[in-house]
């Protein structure tokens, strides 16, 4: 089944613990990125990458690093996590350009930071 | 002021009705998707265009390239149909990104 997974889908940490949200898809997609969504603000990307070795900053880079050695997988790394990036984080995935084909989302990670 | 809009940003219908939901964007752009939040979080990709009209079911998407607007139209809603619908617009092929800007949606719902 074609899919983009996320693990962990609930995480509850503190203040400082770096941790990593894996992303990954099977559909050999060219083209992955993240996002956080927060009441009232709506979706914002954060980071994305066109390819393997590829990456560029979103609208909102601020304290994530991401990184894309091989195809299919995209994790999302908080070196040193602060509660306001406590949210709600989808990793999606295109073929080629989102310019031309749909995005395939993860089912969402729910991050808390205390 | 963002540069995607949203309008309404929250509707309510009877089952039945046609609905239309708005999306304005100030930028040039190259495409635009709409997205469907499922109420248990999800979102799945309903259509991706960067011209005229696409349809699907009962789902039909329209963009005015030089009016920078585009609908998205619910025929025959139903309670199914309630979730929130997302607009997001990728700017144009000479800006040398692919990044996306959304609006903050507008969230349907529709009774029985």
């Amino acid at each position: 089944e074609a899919q983009v997974t996320q693990n962990p889908r609930y995480l509850i940490t503190v203040t400082g613990k770096k941790l990593t949200v894996t992303c990954s898809q099977n559909m050999n997609h060219e083209y992955m990125s993240w996002y956080r969504q927060d009441p009232g603000l709506g979706l914002r990307q954060i980071y994305y990458s066109m390819n393997v070795e590829v990456t560029d900053k979103g609208d909102v880079p601020e304290g994530y690093k991401v990184s894309r050695k091989e195809k299919r997988n995209f994790p999302l790394i908080l070196e040193s996590p602060s509660p306001n990036q406590t949210s709600l984080y989808f990793c999606a995935s295109t073929k080629g350009t989102v310019s031309y084909n749909e995005q395939f989302f993860g089912p969402g990670t729910r991050l808390t930071v205390l | 002021k963002n540069e995607v809009e949203q309008s309404p940003q929250n509707l309510t219908a009877q089952e039945g009705e046609f609905i239309t939901i708005n999306c304005s964007y100030s930028v040039g752009i190259s495409a635009l998707h709409w997205l469907q939040q499922h109420p248990g979080g999800g979102i799945v990709s309903l259509f991706m265009l960067s011209s005229g009209k696409k349809k699907h079911g009962r789902l039909i998407a329209t963009i005015n390239i030089q009016e920078k607007h585009s609908s998205l139209h619910i025929t025959a809603s139903h309670p199914r149909d309630s979730a929130v619908y997302i607009c997001a617009v990728i700017p144009p092929w000479f800006e040398d990104t692919d990044k996306l800007i959304f609006g903050t949606g507008t969230r349907l719902q529709v009774f029985p």
